[in-house]
């Protein structure tokens, strides 16, 4: 089992929709969770951090995480064509020096 | 805004050659990363550095060395280039902010295509 799974996809989406992302980890022991954006060609840009079970707000974006199921998901509310792209989802535990990533999901949002 | 910089960004080098590629970070983060990853793939983690003097293999075996003398400045040595590195190297920094945070900032990255 690896240590952070999400679906490659691809995830399609029309304009205007939420798209839903999902990443499962396997170590009960992590604190620290992460979503990035990789764009075609592009380096990974960091959009959310959560590290309470619940949700987190920012903007279009809210990130939720379930300690007891072990998930973390990425919600994109009024998705745009521009939000098209591969999303990673990375784990921390607490005293660890790197973070696990996934293998990314990638979104294609239709116009 | 992450200030990490990467040089060169694009690099096309014959085999056998000794490359250094740069990586350099204003933010004062104390860890450093370097991974690489194939067009389309997931990213390997190849070295990493939670301080000067300090650095550790990755996930990913790599004939690549690197160096961490000061605390910006993390960079990443091919003694003899081959067609199989051929491939993006991204460089990240990281520094806490909460007890347990350790949110990764990305450079732009380099691409290496070895002849």
């Amino acid at each position: 089992q690896k240590e952070v799974e999400q679906n490659s996809g691809p995830l399609s989406v029309p304009e205007g929709a939420i798209a839903s992302l999902n990443c499962t980890y396997s170590d009960r022991g992590s604190q620290s969770f992460f979503w990035y954006r990789q764009y075609s060609g592009k380096s990974p840009e960091l959009i959310m951090s959560i590290y309470s079970n619940g949700d987190k707000e920012d903007g279009r974006f809210t990130a939720q995480l379930n300690k007891a199921s072990q998930y973390v998901s990425l919600l994109i509310r009024d998705s745009q064509p521009s939000d098209s792209a591969t999303y990673l989802c990375a784990v921390n535990r607490l005293g660890y020096q790197k973070v696990t990533f996934g293998t990314g999901t990638k979104l294609q949002v239709i116009p | 805004e992450a200030d990490i910089y990467q040089t060169p960004r694009y690099l096309v080098i014959g085999t056998g050659k000794k490359i250094t590629l740069e990586c350099s970070q204003t933010m004062g983060h104390d860890k450093m990363y370097w991974y690489q990853q194939d067009p389309g793939m997931e990213l390997h983690l190849i070295h990493y550095s939670y301080g000067v003097n300090s650095t550790e293999k990755g996930d990913l075996s790599s004939e690549s060395t690197v160096s961490r003398i000061r605390t910006e400045h993390f960079p990443l040595t091919l003694e003899s280039a081959r067609p199989s590195h051929t491939s993006q190297y991204l460089c990240a920094s990281s520094g806490k902010r909460l007890a347990g945070a350790d949110e990764q900032y990305f450079g732009p990255g380099t691409r290496l295509t070895v002849t």
